[in-house]
């Protein structure tokens, strides 16, 4: 069964960059046909969808974040990164990585991290 | 972009039926996906493609999606399903997924 980890800097200072990992472990990152993806949540807020990516390596983002994210794969590692430039106050949230569940057309999320907190402050 | 809407709140008492909406500009032409999430928890996929359950999910989950909403129903509601609901679709005129605002049930 598939899990997934998320792993980085629970303080990040304003202007820096944010620097997630999520590592899958019980499964072969690069096998099937999944996309992996990052979400967050400020506290007592919604979801906001980051972006996603696919084992091809291909991206999607989300249109308001796309000038400061970056999701990359690590096959080696069993790994996908999230980069997030320029933070602010507003990037407080808890993250989430998740991954879509296995079709031609990506559906659901179907596994999902536990979630870490990452605080913007100096 | 495209917008999804959810009622902040919806109550239901033990046993009866709970129905979540989630509203958007031609959604019945979308594929709609519901997600619970207790609280300090990570989100749970409870419905996805409109109306298919993930394993593990109880029957009591089920979803429809036509015209301008889709539905989330929960049937026999039981006091753990007390959490936030939200639903989501991938927009595909901006490449991105949308969240709705999400849902509070309170089992009475």
């Amino acid at each position: 069964q598939v899990q997934l980890q998320e792993s980085g800097p629970g303080l990040v200072k304003p202007s820096q960059t944010l620097s997630l990992t999520c590592t899958v472990s019980g499964g072969s990152i690069s096998s099937g046909s999944y996309y992996w993806s990052w979400i967050r949540q400020p506290a007592g807020k919604g979801l906001e969808w980051i972006g996603r990516i696919y084992t091809s390596g291909s991206t999607n983002y989300n249109p308001s974040l796309k000038s400061r994210v970056t999701i990359s794969v690590d096959t080696s590692k069993n790994q996908f990164s999230l980069k997030l430039s320029s933070v602010t106050a507003a990037d407080t949230a808890v993250y989430y990585c998740a991954r879509y569940m296995p079709a031609a057309i990506p559906a659901g999320m179907d596994v999902w991290g536990q979630g870490t907190t990452v605080t913007v402050s100096s | 972009s495209y917008v999804l809407t959810q009622p902040p709140s919806v109550s239901v008492a033990p046993g009866q039926t709970a129905r979540i909406t989630c509203g958007g500009n031609n959604i019945g032409s979308k594929s709609v996906h519901w997600y619970q999430q207790k609280p300090g928890q990570a989100p749970v996929l409870v419905v996805y493609d409109d109306s298919d359950r993930p394993s593990g999910i109880p029957e009591r989950f089920s979803g429809s999606n036509s015209g301008n909403t889709a539905t989330l129903t929960i049937s026999r509601v039981e006091a753990g399903d007390e959490a936030d609901y939200y639903c989501q679709v991938w927009d595909s005129s901006s490449d991105q997924e949308v969240f709705g605002g999400g849902t509070k049930l309170t089992v009475l």
